[in-house]
């Protein structure tokens, strides 16, 4: 496709629900990121792939946020026994090169999954 | 690890006046930062960036500034226009990692 693609858009998940969000990088984007950004604020964050291997997850915020891209392209975050603070945005994004935006710079950026957990 | 802050928070102009948005960061070792735009409900979108080793770089109304030695950079826009109002995020690299401020809402009025 022509841009990142995320899945689904809009999410309402009753507390204690698993919940999973898709991320459709743009084809040949080695680079994939998973942000949160919460209202009003930036975004924050999550995990870091290249290609397949998850090189940084050190801002999963617990044990219950799990992300995978198993293939190289198509990435799933997976969020277990949702709670309020769940709430948010959540944002992909790919780049270009390996090693995040240091080869190309730029992020692309999806539009985002927004969760709501009552 | 890398901390940035951004202000301010909000900040409103009248039509054809500039706007200024400023950022300082916490690590010596960032070499990259970037600003995004975003409007409501959309994705975010690179508007300009900047390497660590040029201290300023241009884009027709939009101006990117570098401090390395205070560690902060800043956003210039001028001659504003209605079409600039959105939320603005400046970024700084950390490792393979982007860290943003907390955002900057541009409300041009006309």
């Amino acid at each position: 496709g022509a841009g990142v693609s995320q899945s689904p858009r809009y999410k309402v998940a009753k507390r204690g629900q698993d919940v999973a969000l898709r991320c459709d990088p743009i084809s040949g984007h080695v680079s994939l990121f998973w942000y949160q950004q919460a209202l009003g604020q930036g975004p924050e964050f999550l995990t870091y792939f290249q290609n397949e291997a998850q090189l940084d997850k050190s801002g999963l915020p617990s044990d219950r946020f799990f992300a995978e891209r198993p293939e190289g392209s198509v990435s799933t975050l997976k969020i277990q026994r949702t709670q309020q603070e769940d709430s948010a945005v959540y944002l992909c994004a790919s780049s270009l090169g390996a090693r995040g935006y240091r080869n190309t710079g730029e992020l692309f950026f999806g539009e985002g999954s927004r969760l709501t957990v009552l | 690890g890398e901390n940035v802050e951004q202000h301010p928070s909000t900040l409103s102009v009248q039509e054809g006046d500039s706007a200024v948005i400023k950022c300082t960061y916490s690590d010596s070792a960032s070499n990259y930062f970037p600003w995004y735009k975003q409007e409501l409900g959309k994705r975010p979108q690179l508007i300009i960036d900047i390497r660590s080793n040029v201290g300023e770089k241009k884009d027709q109304r939009i101006a990117v500034t570098l401090n390395k030695t205070a560690k902060h950079f800043s956003l210039h826009i001028t001659e504003t226009q209605p079409e600039d109002s959105a939320v603005y995020f400046c970024a700084a690299s950390a490792g393979d990692k982007l860290i943003f401020g907390t955002g900057t809402r541009l409300q041009v009025f006309p």
